[in-house]
This record gives structure tokens, sequence and C-alpha cells, in this order.
């Protein structure tokens, strides 16, 4: 496509429910980034997917969070039992391999109530 | 780990020249980054330094002194439409052929007539 995209745009739900984030990179991308932005703040690293490699899932706050990318396409951000510290805009970005630009997709903004 | 450290608000008049600095501490540097971020938009890519120098790209340069761990991002003849914030992000080796970005807390600017 010819940028990246996140779904869905906006997402609430309620305290304990589990919620799964969906981000289609661009077209040939082979890095993956999932990030998370709370109201005012800078971005939070969470995993990031390169290849075939295995994921950098050292940003990941806690065992409630995992993602996966399938085919080296789509990723899914999963968290489970939601907490509304949760709160926040989760974005996706990919790049080119030997590249540096990060091209963001719009975000997902995830109220937990 | 990392941490950077960029003013959290610059207010300049249009048409001035504006600088916003980052210094960082991190190991395994390998590059600095600066994104603009709009209210309620994506992060988009600026400027990208792994050397020393000046790197310009249009209105906007960014230098880098790694021996200073320090950057600057500099907006020159202001625009209405550069009021927004701006994250400088640092590219490091995190081990197992991993290089996270990890993004300054970011710089609120706001361009006043």
């Amino acid at each position: 496509g010819a940028g990246v995209s996140q779904s869905p745009s906006n997402k609430v739900t309620e305290k304990g429910k589990d919620v799964e984030l969906r981000c289609d990179p661009i077209s040939g991308h082979t890095a993956l980034y999932w990030y998370r932005q709370s109201l005012g703040q800078g971005l939070e690293f969470l995993i990031y997917f390169q290849g075939n490699s295995a994921p950098d899932k050292s940003g990941l706050p806690s065992d409630r969070f995992s993602a996966e990318r399938t085919g080296g396409s789509v990723s899914t951000l999963t968290i489970q039992r939601t907490q509304q510290e949760d709160s926040a805009v989760y974005l996706c970005a990919s790049t080119m391999a030997g590249k540096e630009t990060q091209y963001f997709g719009p975000g997902t903004r995830l109220l937990v109530l | 780990g990392q941490s950077l450290e960029q003013p959290s608000e610059v207010t300049a008049v249009e048409g001035a020249i504006v600088q916003i600095n980052c210094t960082y501490q991190t190991s395994g540097f390998y590059g600095l980054s600066w994104y603009q971020q709009h209210d309620g938009g994506a992060p988009t890519f600026l400027s990208y330094n792994a050397l020393d120098g000046l790197e310009e790209t249009g209105r906007f340069s960014s230098f880098l002194s790694r021996s200073d761990s320090y950057g600057y991002l500099l907006l020159q003849e202001l625009q209405m439409k550069d009021s927004a914030s701006y994250f400088c992000a640092v590219r490091a080796y995190s081990g197992a052929g991993s290089y996270q970005l990890t993004f300054g807390k970011g710089t609120k600017l706001s361009v006043i007539p």
C-alpha cells in the first residue's frame, strides 16, 4: 500500500479485556516497530521485528503484551487483561532494509475504562 | 540503556531561526534522527546523522557531534506550520543483532506571528 496502516483507529475497552491491534507495513519493508505514546509524552519502544530474525521484545512492559508478525508482513500487538495505564496511542512503523527512515502509521488510540 | 535530553518547549517568531538541542547517553551509538509530530498526527522523519557535521535539507538542518554526545535541529525561516513537537532519537546497538531507536520526550515548538 501507499503507507503504513493501522486498525482500529480507536478502541475503547473495559479493564480486564484483551485487545488486538493490527499493523500493515509498507510492502517490501523488512523491519517493523511498535511504540507506545502517552499523552504529551515521547515514544516508548515496545518491540522490533527484522526480517526472519527473532524479534527484539526488550521494550514490552509486561507479559500481558505480546506481538507477532505473520509472513514477514502484517503484525498484531495483543494486550491481555488490559489495565487503565495501558491507555495510550500505539504506533507502528516500518523501514526498508538498510535504510534509516521509519514510516509511521496513524496509530491506534486505546482507552481502557 | 539510553537516555536523551531535549528542552520541553520552545517559542519562536515566524521568519526567525530556532535551534533544538539534544544530548544523549548511550552505548553502541549508531546515529541520531529527528522526527516531527503535529498534534494528533503520526511522527514523520526529518533527518539522520551518523557522522559528525551538518546535514541540510531545505529549511531544516541537523548537526551531530559524536564526541560531545550532542546534536541539534536547526529550523530556518520559521513558518506557522512548523508548530509541532520535535523528537530526537538515538539508534544504538542493543545486542543480538538489534538496533533499537530510543526517542527523547520531545520539544514542543510554538511559532508565533
